[in-house]
């Protein structure tokens, strides 16, 4: 089993459609959890970043963290155009000079 | 927020030939920085480890003397890639860890002709 599981996708959806992206990770270690979101032939922008388990929002974004069945989600409300992207979810657990775990990325379109 | 530059964000060079790229930390000081590449419709592929005032750690499979990181500031890495040829063609990025999260620069596109 790979350590972080993400549906590569494609997702395509209509505008305004609520999106649902999730990963699935297998470490119990993880406690930083975060969204990048990547345009093409762009480096990864950081997107939402949450601490152990919960909710956190930000705008149109919602991330949420369920560390008991090591479940991670970002929901886009009124998705646009423009949040067509490859979204990574990437984990750490802290320690050290770690690199973050990522997911391989779910490309997403969202159609006008 | 934090920011990592990557400079150049384009290069062409010819087959033989070194190229340097360079990552920046902007506003933080970054003990760790990451190398990764990444090929096109494809994930992200950590490369190596820089750690600030020593050597950097190499993923396996990745060629440390075709690879040259140095990290000689807490604000500034390198790679330098040495003889370089078509198959290095790639999209490098950089990323620092600032806190416990890791900002990216832009990326880097390489292309050896």
């Amino acid at each position: 089993q790979k350590e972080v599981e993400q549906d590569p996708g494609p997702l395509s959806v209509p505008e305004g459609a609520i999106v649902s992206l999730n990963c699935t990770y297998s470490n119990s270690a993880f406690q930083y959890f975060m969204w990048y979101r990547q345009y093409s032939r762009k480096g990864p922008e950081l997107l939402m970043y949450t601490y152990s388990s919960g909710n956190k929002e930000d705008g149109r974004f919602t991330a949420q963290v369920d560390k008991s069945s090591k479940y991670i989600s970002l929901f886009i409300r009124d998705s646009q155009p423009s949040d067509s992207a490859t979204y990574l979810c990437a984990m750490s657990d802290g320690s050290g000079n770690t690199p973050l775990v990522f997911g391989k990325g779910t490309r997403l379109s969202v159609i006008a | 927020g934090a920011v990592v530059s990557q400079h150049p964000s384009r290069v062409i060079c010819k087959s033989g030939t070194s190229v340097k790229i360079e990552c920046r930390s902007l506003d933080f000081q970054a003990t760790t920085m990451f190398w990764y590449r990444q090929f096109p419709k494809q994930s992200l592929m950590l490369m190596a480890t820089s750690n600030e005032g020593s050597k950097a750690t190499y993923e396996q499979g990745v060629e440390k003397d075709k690879f040259l990181i140095n990290h000689a500031s807490l604000t500034l890495s390198t790679l330098t890639v040495t003889s370089a040829h078509p198959e290095d063609s790639s999209f490098y990025i950089c990323s620092a860890r600032g806190g416990n999260t890791i900002y990216f620069g832009e990326g880097s596109w390489l292309t050896v002709v």
